[in-house]
């Protein structure tokens, strides 16, 4: 089974706090992404990555940054958290192969983060 | 502007009943369409998808119809659960998908 895991599943930072949350998945997935859930706004990608040291923004990258230095690692950075992104994050994996088959994305558990 | 649209926010259903979720989208380029259904407090799990060149996908209960000239996505359960109470997302797109905001299913034992 993919197993797709997120470092923290709940976690509370103040308002200017670096935040860090962290995902590994075990499957050798080429394509990594970062999405924000919140109510009324279903889910939003913030970021992506296809390859290792590759990344493209999503449709709210403002406020984030990323990183991918190996396969199966993806990091999300809040450089400097702010109320507004107080959310339940959550990263997904896919390979290639699975999007020619079915188009899969395969999702962690999420991290609510509440920022204070 | 919003371009996958779940205009239901909620929906109950009697159980044993039939269970149809509705998505609508604007870009008619996208490859795959897909159905997550989501507990509170867990990530989305995968449960149905449908490739473009098709019309229809099923699954056991599940049955994902899309109508591509009206740029419309449906998901049927049936028989619809009380454990099919979840949220339900639909998401379009090629390697990277838009997801819509949801619909909360609430099955009625």
């Amino acid at each position: 089974d993919v197993k797709v895991t997120q470092s923290s599943r709940y976690l509370v930072k103040r308002t200017g706090e670096k935040v860090f949350l962290e995902c590994v998945q075990d499957m050798d997935h080429e394509n990594m992404f970062w999405y924000r859930q919140d109510p009324g706004l279903g889910l939003r990608l913030i970021y992506f990555s296809y390859d290792v040291k590759m990344k493209e923004k999503g449709d709210i990258p403002e406020g984030y940054s990323v990183s991918r230095e190996k396969k199966e690692r993806f990091s999300l950075i809040l450089e400097s958290a702010s109320t507004n992104q107080t959310s339940m994050y959550l990263c997904a994996s896919s390979s290639e192969l699975d999007f020619a088959n079915t188009g899969e994305l395969f999702f962690g558990e999420g991290s609510r983060l509440t920022v204070l | 502007d919003q371009q996958v649209k779940q205009n239901s926010p909620s929906l109950s259903v009697q159980e044993g009943r039939i269970s149809i979720l509705n998505c609508d989208y604007t870009n008619s380029m996208f490859d795959y369409f897909l159905w997550y259904k989501k507990y509170p407090a867990e990530g989305p799990t995968f449960l149905i998808s449908i490739s473009s060149i098709k019309d229809k996908n099923e699954d056991g209960r599940f049955t994902v119809f899309l109508n591509k000239s009206a740029k419309h996505l449906s998901l049927h359960i049936v028989p619809s659960q009380p454990g099919d109470s979840a949220v339900y997302f639909c998401a379009a797109g090629t390697y990277k998908y838009i997801f819509g905001t949801g619909t909360r299913l609430k099955v009625l034992a």
